[in-house]
């Protein structure tokens, strides 16, 4: 059983590209959460998704910043017009249920953003 | 908004030594977790202890939580060059289990 897997790894975008970053959840989990870290940093919630819908956005800026998990297919999270304060790891765990705040999380690997 | 800091901040000790890492939080917790980040990799959820718990072992891992103090540690016992990383404390809010708060994280060193 595979983990949850994130890509790319590494992701390199010039200043106001956009960058597409994938998630996979755990088989079976259909709840996914996207965390991000800054240099030096712990990570910083940023949304949590279950399949076609958005749950809670909290941490999400206001602009340039989305994120989907649709029917089929992986989570994105998608950032428009990169910054390079947009330069971090993003990070991404699931689960099979809600709650998992009461057990501990897997993460992904995460994609690590460069934006020069 | 910062929900745990660890503390030190860095540690850096010998192989077959003892580490300690310290995290207070803020707010009341359902539960308090631990987690290890090697250098470029991602989060492994080490242990959790719930507010209802004083005291957790796992394996080398022993963690403590004194909730009146709104504070826990981490002990690594017989520590290894393997146990090189960054260590994170993490809580979810009370009232809401979807998300954690991570604390700054603290870089510990084990030199063989």
């Amino acid at each position: 059983n595979a983990g949850v897997m994130q890509n790319p790894r590494h992701l390199v975008r010039r200043r106001g590209q956009e960058a597409r970053l994938r998630c996979s959840p755990m088989k079976g989990h259909s709840h996914v959460y996207w965390y991000r870290q800054l240099p030096e940093e712990g990570l910083k919630f940023m949304v949590y998704l279950q399949k076609e819908n958005i749950i809670d956005e909290s941490g999400m800026p206001k602009e340039r910043f989305s994120a989907e998990f649709p029917k089929e297919g992986p989570s994105i999270l998608r950032i428009q017009q990169v910054v390079r304060g947009d330069s971090a790891a993003y990070f991404c765990a699931s689960s099979r249920t809600q709650g998992q705040g009461l057990y501990g999380y897997t993460f992904g690997s995460g994609t690590r953003l460069t934006v020069v | 908004s910062q929900q745990g800091e660890e503390d030190p901040q860095a540690l850096s000790i010998q192989e077959g030594e003892n580490a300690t890492m310290n995290c207070s939080y803020k707010t009341s917790i359902n539960n308090l977790q631990w987690y290890r980040q090697n250098s470029g990799r991602g989060l492994v959820h080490l242990i959790l202890i719930r507010s209802n718990e004083r005291e957790k072992h796992s394996g080398r891992l022993r963690v403590t939580l004194d909730t009146s103090k709104k504070s826990s540690s981490l002990l690594i016992t017989a520590s290894r060059a393997a146990d090189t990383a960054s260590y994170f404390c993490a809580t979810p809010p009370m009232g809401g289990s979807e998300k954690l708060v991570f604390g700054k994280g603290m870089k510990l060193t084990v030199n063989p």
